[in-house]
């Protein structure tokens, strides 16, 4: 069963843009884990950020910020003032206290045009 | 730290050869992942190792596909035959499950099987 959906394939905006991705999970575990990991057109897996369940306070840092919905299990990010940089593909993960296995969902390409 | 290594960065073999794939973890972690990425498939969980042993190989395709963690240092991905679809590229992370945890993935292996 799926357990992370990104309905977001690719998002194309212009440099200075906010962007906003979606992320939707599933799990039956009262403990877990959300992650945002960023693949550049390089390649490699970039961690970004991590909220745990119990803590839905949301935060911001630097220009990325996200907000945690257990209410609609959800969890987006945004990256504010976006830079031709923040070309990737950003990928959002869940793990679950019960087997810690990490889940990606499939990807939501973000092109920044200058 | 020198993060996650994989060996080799890439990979072409022929169908029906051995392949083997290589993973050191971060020293400390007792986590330690095999995905596997295509664009079709997106992100695959292959196997997950917790203190060197496999907890869930629900993921790995066929027999043709064995994985080991003989120590807590070191890894192996074998594919053997290997076959055309197999051509992918292999991701090696490894993190510690609990609270303050996210998985650090390797540079990763491409395989090219021709």
């Amino acid at each position: 069963a799926q357990k992370v959906t990104q309905a977001q394939t690719e998002i194309s905006v212009v440099e200075k843009e906010d962007v906003t991705l979606d992320c939707v999970y599933e799990t039956r575990d009262t403990t877990y884990y959300l992650f945002w990991y960023k693949q550049p057109p390089s390649g490699e897996l970039v961690f970004l950020i991590r909220r745990n369940s119990f803590d839905e306070q949301n935060e911001i840092s630097g220009r990325y910020s996200w907000n945690f919905q257990k209410s609609t299990s959800s969890f987006n990010f945004t990256i504010t003032a976006s830079q031709v940089v923040d070309s990737a593909v950003y990928f959002c993960a869940l793990s679950e206290a019960s087997d810690y296995k990490l889940s990606f969902g499939a990807g939501t390409t973000v092109t920044v045009r200058a | 730290d020198a993060g996650v290594i994989q060996s080799p960065r890439h990979e072409v073999t022929e169908m029906g050869q051995e392949v083997t794939l290589r993973c050191k973890p971060i020293s400390g972690h007792n986590s330690l992942f095999w995905y596997r990425q295509t664009m079709m498939r997106g992100l695959e969980l292959l196997i997950y190792f917790n203190n060197n042993v496999p907890i869930d190989d629900s993921g790995m395709p066929e027999d043709r596909f064995s994985a080991k963690m003989p120590n807590a240092s070191f890894s192996t991905l074998k594919i053997q035959p290997s076959e055309p679809r197999d051509s992918a590229v292999y991701f090696c992370a490894s993190g510690w499950p609990g609270e303050n945890t996210e998985a650090f993935f390797g540079q990763g292996t491409r395989l090219t099987v021709v």
